[in-house]
């Protein structure tokens, strides 16, 4: 069965401080790794990451592939309290369609 | 710049009644699908679709039906409410299937009691 698994569940922090989430998968036939973020509402796609060791960055945030281990991180550098929000791991897996499966999220906290 | 829309923001329906979310996105995507949100459990994929008139199940489509008459539309049926289908609902669609530039809407809380 398809599976993916985030850590934390959840985490506090304080502004300015640099937070690593954590995602790790059992899929067959993997493509690609999402990471989406989800403030009050809907979640926003931030990545997505194809091939091992290459970076993805965005600002702040920043994520990485390993695909022998089969795990992405999700970083943030300098936390602001606008980063509060779930975080979501999410990877299709092709039935045609490539519908996503996701883990449960971190929830992350920045406080001021 | 609409994106996804969804209607209604909150609904609450009691156990039998029946109803219809909608969903509407304005940027002609084949690709929309239906997702349920529950604490502790993510995103679980209910129905999807890669087309006008064609449809599929997701992972847990039991209790609700689907069509897609037009590229815009996408609503979801729920035929007898049951209280386990309390739950977030989230429509997402996207011209690509793999996920990446999914857009989502903002969600339907549903309370059926």
């Amino acid at each position: 069965e398809d599976k993916v698994v985030q850590s934390p569940l959840s985490l506090v922090v304080h502004e300015g401080d640099t937070v690593t989430l954590n995602c790790s998968y059992e899929v067959t036939n993997f493509r690609s790794l999402l990471w989406y973020k989800q403030e009050k509402k809907a979640p926003t796609f931030l990545f997505m990451l194809t091939s091992s060791g290459i970076e993805k960055k965005s600002g702040r945030l920043s994520s990485i592939l390993d695909k022998k281990e089969l795990f992405s991180i999700l970083n943030i550098t300098a936390t602001q309290t606008g980063d509060s929000a779930v975080y979501l791991c999410a990877v299709p897996v092709s039935t045609g369609f490539q519908k996503l499966v996701f883990g449960t999220g971190t929830r992350l906290l920045v406080s001021p | 710049n609409a994106g996804v829309t969804q209607t209604p923001k909150f609904q609450v329906l009691k156990t039998g009644q029946s109803m219809t979310l909608q969903c509407a996105q304005d940027m002609n995507h084949e690709y929309m699908s239906w997702y349920r949100q529950d604490p502790g459990m993510g995103l679980r994929l209910i129905h999807y679709s890669v087309g006008a008139g064609i449809t599929d199940q997701g992972e847990v489509p039991n209790g609700y039906n689907v069509s897609r008459s037009t590229t815009e539309d996408f609503p979801l049926r729920l035929l007898s409410a049951a209280p386990s289908q309390t739950s977030v609902y989230f429509c997402a669609s996207s011209y690509r299937g793999d996920g990446t530039e999914a857009f989502f809407g903002q969600g339907t809380r549903l309370t059926v009691v």
